[in-house]
C-alpha cells in the first residue's frame, strides 16, 4: 500500500509555544489529506481537511486559528498548533486517500504532542 | 444518531474461538465500508475494504448488510496477535471524507 509519513513522531513542549506537524506521501500524489486528533481510549475525530492549493476545511468546532494547516505541494502537508496548552496534548494523525479508491486511506504513524 | 456506531466492547475471548462484532451506519448511499485495525499508540491500518456483500480474506470475513444497515467483521481461529482496536469506516453523508466508529476494543487471552 501507499505510504505516509509524519514528522516529528513525538514532541513534548511547553505551553505556549507552536509545534508544526509534516505529513508526507511518499510514493504517490495526494491533492488531499485529512487531519485527524485521537485522545486516550477515544476513536479518530477529523479536524479538517487539507486541499493543495486551497483553503483547509475545518471541522465543526475546531478553531482554523489555532490548528493552521498549509498544504502547498502534491506531497506534504503541515498542521501548526499554535500557542499549545496541555489540553492539546494528543495523538495526531494524517491520511491520504489511495489512488484506487478516494475513501480508502492510508495513515501516517502520528505524532504524540506531549504539552507541559 | 451517529453516523457510524460500534459497540466498544472490551470483547475478551479465548485464543482459537470465533468472534464476530457489528458496526451500523446512516448513509444509506453509503457504496464503500473499511474495517481498520488499530494497536495501542499507533495508527490505524487498513484491514479489509467492502464494496458488495462482503469480502474474505483469510481467517477475517466482512459482511455488509444494506438493508439493516451494519456491517460485521467474522474472526476465526482468533491468534494472540489480534488483541487490538477495531474501526470501522464509511463515507459521510454530508461531505467528502469517512467516518470512523469509536472502535470495538478485542483481547484475546491464552
Amino acid at each position: 500500500g501507499a505510504v505516509v509519513s509524519q514528522h516529528p513522531s513525538r514532541v513534548i513542549c511547553k505551553s505556549g509555544t507552536s509545534v508544526k506537524i509534516e505529513c508526507r506521501s511518499l510514493d504517490f500524489q495526494a491533492t488531499t489529506m485529512f487531519w485527524y486528533r485521537q485522545f486516550p481510549k477515544q476513536s479518530l475525530m477529523l479536524m479538517a481537511t487539507s486541499n493543495e492549493g486551497s483553503k483547509a476545511t475545518y471541522e465543526q468546532g475546531v478553531e482554523k486559528d489555532k490548528f493552521l494547516i498549509n498544504h502547498a505541494s502534491l506531497t506534504l502537508s503541515t498542521l501548526t498548533v499554535t500557542s499549545a496548552h496541555p489540553e492539546d496534548s494528543s495523538f495526531y494523525i494524517c491520511s491520504a486517500p489511495s489512488d484506487f479508491s478516494y475513501n480508502e486511506q492510508f495513515f501516517g504513524p502520528g505524532t504524540r504532542l506531549t504539552v507541559l | 444518531r451517529k453516523e457510524v456506531e460500534q459497540d466498544p466492547g472490551p470483547f475478551n475471548v479465548p485464543e482459537g474461538a470465533t468472534v464476530a462484532f457489528n458496526c451500523t451506519y446512516s448513509n444509506s448511499a453509503s457504496q464503500s465500508f473499511f474495517w481498520y485495525r488499530q494497536d495501542c499508540r499507533k495508527e490505524p491500518k487498513l484491514l479489509m475494504s467492502v464494496y458488495s456483500s462482503g469480502n474474505e480474506d483469510g481467517r477475517f470475513t466482512a459482511q455488509l448488510n444494506r438493508a439493516s444497515q451494519y456491517i460485521s467483521l467474522l474472526i476465526r481461529d482468533s491468534k494472540l496477535s489480534d488483541s487490538a482496536t477495531y474501526l470501522c469506516a464509511a463515507p459521510s453523508s454530508s461531505a467528502s471524507k469517512i467516518i470512523f466508529g469509536s472502535g470495538t476494543r478485542l483481547s484475546i487471552r491464552p
